[in-house]
């Protein structure tokens, strides 16, 4: 399979826990997003990386959230103490180019308790 | 600030029917619109585009018309399928910049 990865699809966490999720991009896009998804909205962006370079961080990315992006390969999106209102899908996508349709995952469905 | 708009939560269409979803933006600066189209537990996945140079774009069952005067785009699904069910969301964007999506319309179809 050479679709984008995320893993893990689910996770339950009691707020105030630490959660870190994996995003394994297709092999030759270099450029690497993260958005989330809430219900009743449409995924809103978080970060995106260029290769190993994290190029840009939305305003809702506080300082609880981090991601990586090292070797340029997978991405891993950290969350330090986490808030109820984190609870949402995070979704993260690859591309080639910048003009070129976004390949998503599947998501991860955090709930936090 | 919502820069790309669906204003029709819910669509339902009898199966053979036309579909058709629309799409409102406010940024004149986007160049490059996507529809996606989104299951349950599943990430979007990419349905069709068009570039702001063209005012339409077919792709089998599925065209998108665009009018920048307006600032509307639609997606045009013929003839809909009970598998066309899902949630369909606008997505545009600007030079090499991320995607903005809009909030989605859920499409059912009807037998």
């Amino acid at each position: 399979d050479t679709g984008v990865s995320q893993d893990p699809r689910h996770k339950i966490t009691k707020r105030g826990q630490n959660v870190t999720f994996r995003c394994d991009p297709i092999s030759e896009h270099n450029r690497l997003y993260w958005y989330r998804q809430t219900l009743g909205q449409g995924p809103e962006f978080l970060t995106y990386f260029q290769n190993e370079a994290q190029l840009e961080k939305s305003r809702l990315l506080s300082d609880r959230f981090s991601a990586e992006r090292p070797k340029g390969s997978f991405s891993t999106l950290e969350i330090q103490r986490t808030e109820q209102g984190d609870s949402a899908m995070y979704l993260c996508a690859s591309v080639s180019g910048g003009r070129e349709k976004l390949f998503f995952g599947s998501g991860t469905q955090l709930s936090v308790l | 600030d919502q820069q790309v708009k669906q204003n029709s939560p819910s669509l339902s269409v009898q199966e053979g029917r036309i579909s058709i979803l629309n799409c409102d933006y406010t940024n004149s600066m986007f160049d490059y619109f996507l529809w996606y189209k989104k299951y349950p537990a599943e990430g979007p996945t990419f349905l069709i585009s068009i570039s702001s140079i063209k005012d339409k774009n077919e792709d089998g069952r599925f065209t998108v018309f665009l009018n920048k005067s307006a600032k509307h785009l639609s997606l045009h699904i013929v003839p809909s399928q009970p598998g066309d069910s899902a949630v369909y969301f606008c997505a545009a964007s600007w030079g090499n910049e991320k995607l903005t999506f809009g909030t989605g319309t859920r499409l059912t179809i009807i037998p």
